[in-house]
């Protein structure tokens, strides 16, 4: 167990929805990253967020948004859902002080657009 | 072009033996970071090593070391008395710029079977 958490697991949804992933970073983790994983685009990183402001962007659509709160758990929010979509969506937490590389990720969130 | 490159879709090593996963990479800047990730088939995504590009030894994590070439742009992972358990993806990334505040790449992955 990482002890990074990622709610909900799965998630079944049509096209144009929108749809709320959540991630809660281990204890003390100051930075929360976002990744997609799909057949067609592969690993993709997403965006990064420490300590509530926005630190580095990927490759990100615009209808995709995020925040990370004062307790430090973040959401990414995806609109106008389309089939392309579909993946598997992880965060992971980092900012250990002497190992501040090392990233902790959760179980992901498989996300199905129908 | 590529910023990440892993040439083998596909590997196969006998237990206990060491394999090595080959990756290169494509930056024109002097500070980044090199990664390697685990994805076993369960799905989950496991941090293995780290190499930053201003270390002059090579990364060591248990089992695990990466073998860094700076002048040819490789950052091949080894992995030693392989166990069965060592069967999953393996995925480089690097992220330009240091460790943070800009963005990962990744690989396309190394399926690596461990062989009883």
């Amino acid at each position: 167990d990482s002890g990074v958490t990622q709610t909900p697991k799965h998630l079944i949804t049509a096209t144009g929805q929108r749809v709320t992933l959540r991630c809660s970073p281990r204890s003390g983790d100051l930075s929360v990253y976002w990744y997609q994983q799909s057949l067609d685009q592969g690993l993709q990183f997403l965006i990064q967020y420490y300590n509530g402001e926005e630190r580095a962007k990927g490759n990100i659509l615009e209808r995709f948004s995020a925040q990370q709160f004062p307790d430090l758990h973040s959401e990414l929010n995806l609109s106008s859902l389309e089939l392309g979509d579909s993946a598997l969506y992880f965060c992971a937490s980092s900012a250990r002080r002497d190992r501040d590389y090392e990233q902790y990720f959760g179980p992901g969130t498989r996300l199905t657009v129908t | 072009a590529q910023k990440i490159t892993q040439t083998q879709p596909g590997m196969f090593v006998q237990e206990k033996e060491a394999v090595t996963l080959d990756c290169t990479y494509d930056t024109s800047d002097q500070s980044y970071g090199l990664f390697w990730y685990k994805q076993p088939s369960s799905g989950e995504m496991i941090f293995l090593i780290y190499q930053g590009s201003y270390d002059e030894q090579n990364a060591t994590e248990g089992r695990y070391s990466l073998n860094f070439q700076k002048a040819r742009k490789s950052a091949n992972l080894v992995i030693s008395a392989s166990q069965l358990g060592d069967s999953a993806m393996y995925f480089c990334a690097m992220r330009e710029g240091y460790w943070t505040g800009n963005q990962f790449y990744f690989g396309t992955g190394t399926s690596l079977t461990v062989i009883p």
